[in-house]
């Protein structure tokens, strides 16, 4: 089973509001990865925790806080996004984080920022 | 700098008119490279790692080659429901993953 779940599936946010992704895998993997991806675009790496350590921070804005409460959980606390931060957004995992290891993604949370 | 440029960037088939999607990359000690099939709106679809040159893998009508300079991704017989945009991403030195801006790809009946 290659799955990587994410919830919700659409989401509507304003400025103001604070919300929260969550990315579930079942796959035994201790890496997850957090992708943004805007419209005809390729994903853009944001975060990535291994072994439930954040490993990399792609200079991401701090109104976007990730979170990994055990191996299989990830979750991205939003707060006070702006319209351009309206996108696509990603979850992955792999194996350990090692190097040329496969990533499977999740479906992805399209997010509206009004 | 580590650069993924994919070619073409959209390409229009009939069904059954074989071809093929080129991947070139420049980076410094590649550790992998990724090919995945994206639907509208939706997640990418993981198809074959390579990590070698001279690699090859296969599945279904697809066909991912490799060799030191570029990828390419055999596209044999298509039908309608292999439209899609594919996304070539290497790994290189560090632990970020670099996508190309992908090949979308339309299969006419």
């Amino acid at each position: 089973d290659t799955e990587v779940t994410q919830t919700p599936k659409h989401l509507v946010m304003g400025m103001t509001n604070k919300k929260s992704l969550k990315c579930e895998q079942h796959m035994g993997h201790r890496a997850m990865y957090w992708y943004k991806q805007k419209a005809k675009k390729p994903p853009e790496l944001m975060f990535v925790y291994s072994y439930e350590k954040l490993s990399i921070n792609e200079s991401v804005p701090s109104r976007f806080s990730p979170e990994c409460p055990n191996s299989s959980l990830l979750n991205l606390h939003l707060h006070a996004l702006q319209p351009e931060d309206s996108a696509l957004y990603l979850c992955a995992s792999s194996p350990r984080g090692g190097m040329g290891e496969t990533q499977y993604f999740g479906p992805g949370t399209r997010l509206l920022v009004l | 700098e580590d650069q993924v440029t994919q070619s073409p960037e959209a390409l229009r088939l009939q069904e059954g008119e074989s071809s093929s999607l080129n991947c070139s990359y420049t980076v410094s000690g590649l550790r992998g490279l990724f090919w995945y099939r994206q639907d509208p709106g939706k997640g990418p679809e993981f198809l074959f790692t390579l990590y070698s040159a001279g690699e090859e893998k296969e599945k279904e009508r697809l066909k991912a080659t490799l060799t030191k300079k570029e990828s390419f991704l055999h596209i044999t017989a298509p039908k309608p429901e292999d439209s899609a945009t594919y996304l070539c991403a290497v790994q290189a030195g560090g632990f970020k993953t670099i996508f190309g801006a992908g090949t979308r790809l339309f299969v006419k009946a």
